[in-house]
């Protein structure tokens, strides 16, 4: 157990929603990392937040965007879903004194009809 | 850019070793990781060696870093049936941000 949690578990929406997807750092923790992982895939990296301000960012399109909060907590947002975005959403949380370790929530996972 | 490959699939027997293998692109990579992944989980952080080291020891863990050639592998000493789940290589390819890049995971079968 990491301490780090993200809500809700599962979700379903369909095509041209938007979605908030909602992450609880581990404690003493103030960055946080999002990755989405399609089935059968490794995680790809969305965004980094460290200290409530965007601190490196994947290859994805701007209809993805972040905020942390000053509880360091954080959300990811998708505008306009298209079926490609259902996967697992994970998050990550670290200290900015130990970059080297991040440690991952359960994930959300998206479906996307 | 940056790459990381994984064989897909690896079974071994309850008792026996498993070698799960890896590769990188990044030369500049600062620390190596292995997470392991159980269904409908999160990604379990396993162990990490930093690029100047060459083995890591952890328990029935054995990390192996060939810099030279780029290749990362993870021995699990005694396999048991609880180590089925897919492994994960991952490395820093940027330490500005901490971009992860990950490989497309192993799934490692232990057959009793």
């Amino acid at each position: 157990e990491t301490g780090v949690t993200q809500s809700p578990t599962h979700l379903i929406k369909t095509r041209g929603q938007q979605v908030t997807l909602r992450c609880s750092s581990q404690s003493g923790h103030n960055t946080v990392s999002w990755y989405q992982q399609a089935l059968g895939q490794g995680p790809q990296f969305i965004f980094q937040y460290y200290r409530e301000e965007e601190n490196g960012r994947g290859n994805f399109p701007p209809r993805f965007s972040g905020l942390q909060f000053p509880n360091y907590s954080s959300e990811l947002n998708v505008n306009a879903l298209e079926l490609d975005d259902s996967a697992l959403y994970l998050c990550a949380s670290s200290s900015g004194t130990h970059q080297e370790t991040q440690y991952f929530g359960p994930g959300t996972r998206l479906l996307v009809l | 850019g940056e790459d990381v490959e994984q064989s897909l699939f690896l079974s071994v027997r309850e008792g026996d070793s498993s070698v799960i293998n890896c590769t990188y692109t990044d030369s500049s990579s600062t620390y190596l990781y292995w997470y392991k992944q159980e269904p409908g989980a999160g990604l379990q952080l396993l162990t990490y060696i930093f690029s100047n080291m060459d083995m890591k020891q952890d328990q029935r863990l054995t990390v192996l870093l060939n810099k030279k050639d780029k290749h990362l592998s993870l021995r699990i000493a005694d396999t048991q049936t609880g180590d089925s789940a897919i492994y994960f290589c991952a490395e820093i390819a940027d330490n500005y941000g901490q971009n992860f890049v990950f490989g497309p995971g192993t799934r490692l079968s232990v057959l009793p």
